[in-house]
């Protein structure tokens, strides 16, 4: 069974440019996170999507951060305009919907804002 | 959620067993302890949880104190591949929805 899997694994863009991320769940997974860890900082919760629902979007920094996730499958979180403050690991997580709680992640997407 | 409080940091020889602390005074009757760790540049991982038995599984067991206001995270026979920031989480456990507040975490060094 193939794991949660994210898109780019790093991403290298100049300030003020846009960035998609991407990520897949696993299959059959309706609860879907994102989290990131900025510099030196702890890793932060950012989102939840049940299905195509955002269901808690309480850790969004600001509106310059968009996520979707359309059919319910893979999710985009896209950064437009980049500043140098996003600059971090983007993690994806998802979760069955009868789970014990456990959040599968993926490997992180890597995001240099220069 | 409750707050956690862990040891910055801990070295362990190989082979030994590992006892990594975690203190959560606050926790509600309804919260179960989690174990996550991350090695270095990949995502977490998932270790363990329990609400108030003790737990084992193939990676490691959890020992919750009675009054269940702290807890330790044993791996039976470290190797360097354990190497990892350990994070302990306390949370509600929900089949739908899992909202995790990482801290700091412990930082284990295994060494030979």
């Amino acid at each position: 069974e193939a794991g949660v899997t994210q898109f780019p694994s790093h991403s290298v863009i100049e300030k003020g440019q846009t960035v998609t991320l991407r990520c897949d769940p696993i299959s059959g997974h309706d609860n879907l996170y994102w989290y990131r860890r900025v510099m030196g900082k702890e890793i932060k919760f950012l989102l939840h999507f049940v299905k195509e629902s955002k269901q808690d979007e309480s850790g969004m920094p600001n509106n310059r951060f968009l996520a979707e996730r359309t059919g319910g499958t893979y999710s985009t979180l896209k950064v437009q305009p980049a500043e140098l403050e996003d600059s971090g690991v983007y993690f994806c997580a998802s979760t069955p919907t009868l789970g014990n709680g456990e959040l599968f992640f993926g490997e992180g997407s890597r995001l240099t804002v220069l | 959620d409750a707050k956690t409080t862990q040891p910055t940091s801990m070295d362990c020889a190989e082979g030994r067993a590992a006892n990594l602390p975690c203190n959560h005074s606050t926790i509600s009757g309804n919260e179960y302890v989690y174990w996550y760790r991350q090695i270095h540049s990949q995502g977490p991982q998932y270790i363990i949880h329990g609400l108030k038995n003790n737990e084992t599984n193939e990676m490691a067991s959890l020992i919750i104190t009675e009054d269940r206001k702290s807890s330790t995270l044993i791996l039976p026979h470290a190797t360097l591949r354990d190497t990892a920031v350990y994070y302990c989480i306390v949370s509600y456990q929900t089949g739908g929805g899992n909202k995790l507040t990482f801290g700091t975490g412990t930082q284990l060094k295994v060494e030979l």
